[in-house]
């Protein structure tokens, strides 16, 4: 399977500023996805990246506090807006590796919000 | 209802034994099930893939899906310490969320030496 990084790995920032996390894939990969995880919960889709177009946002994700760029088909970009310490969470990206539709994550970015 | 539910947990079992994991879905037009492994402080990691009714078999990994009653599980032989983690469900291709994938909550593992 592609190996698939992000950076920062953790942060810890102050409330109201915003922080970009980077994914990078080593393959070319149509759809990338990123997630979040608040501690001791499931994983919550925040939007779907597909290169050439802009993310899809789900329900309660809005892109002012989460824009995302996908410049190319290796790379993409979340940011966290106007950070609270509601945001402190986990924050992974996905990209779909195989036909089979299935997908893999990155190792996360773990962010704290004070 | 949740779209993907799965065992409340946490699951405790001794080393050696079977543990069993399950998992059922509302879209029936499911396509494609998946479990994921995650470690505490990691991320989710795949390691079961099923898409027909039936069983598939991965060294001590078992999926096993039946459409019909829209059901998948995930029988782990001869657990080991190694294998206590949370385990997610998730299902994509469905009627209501086409390309996307669908998580449970997950369930977490402890296996006891």
């Amino acid at each position: 399977s592609a190996v698939i990084s992000q950076k920062p790995s953790r942060d810890i920032c102050q409330r109201g500023t915003s922080l970009t996390i980077q994914c990078q894939v080593d393959s070319q990969v149509t759809m990338m996805f990123w997630y979040r995880q608040q501690p001791g919960q499931s994983l919550t889709l925040i939007a779907t990246a597909n290169q050439g177009s802009e993310a899809t946002y789900e329900s309660g994700f809005v892109i002012d506090k989460f824009p995302i760029s996908r410049p190319n088909l290796t790379f993409s970009t979340l940011t966290v807006s106007n950070m609270s310490p509601e945001d402190s969470s986990i924050y992974l990206c996905s990209v779909d590796l195989s036909s089979y539709n299935e997908q893999f994550f990155g190792p996360g970015t773990r962010l704290t919000v004070l | 209802q949740k779209e993907v539910e799965q065992n409340s947990g946490p699951l405790s079992v001794p080393e050696g034994a079977i543990a069993s994991l399950n998992c059922t879905y509302s879209d029936r037009g499911s396509q494609s099930f998946f479990w994921y492994r995650q470690y505490s402080g990691k991320s989710p990691e795949l390691i079961m893939s099923i898409y027909s009714n039936g069983d598939k078999e991965d060294g001590r990994f078992t999926a096993q899906l039946n459409k019909a009653s829209q059901y998948v599980s995930l029988l782990i032989r001869d657990s080991q310490p190694s294998d206590s983690a949370t385990y997610l469900c998730a299902v994509r291709g469905g009627n209501t969320n086409a390309g996307k994938s669908t998580f449970g909550d997950g369930t977490t593992l402890t296996v006891k030496p």
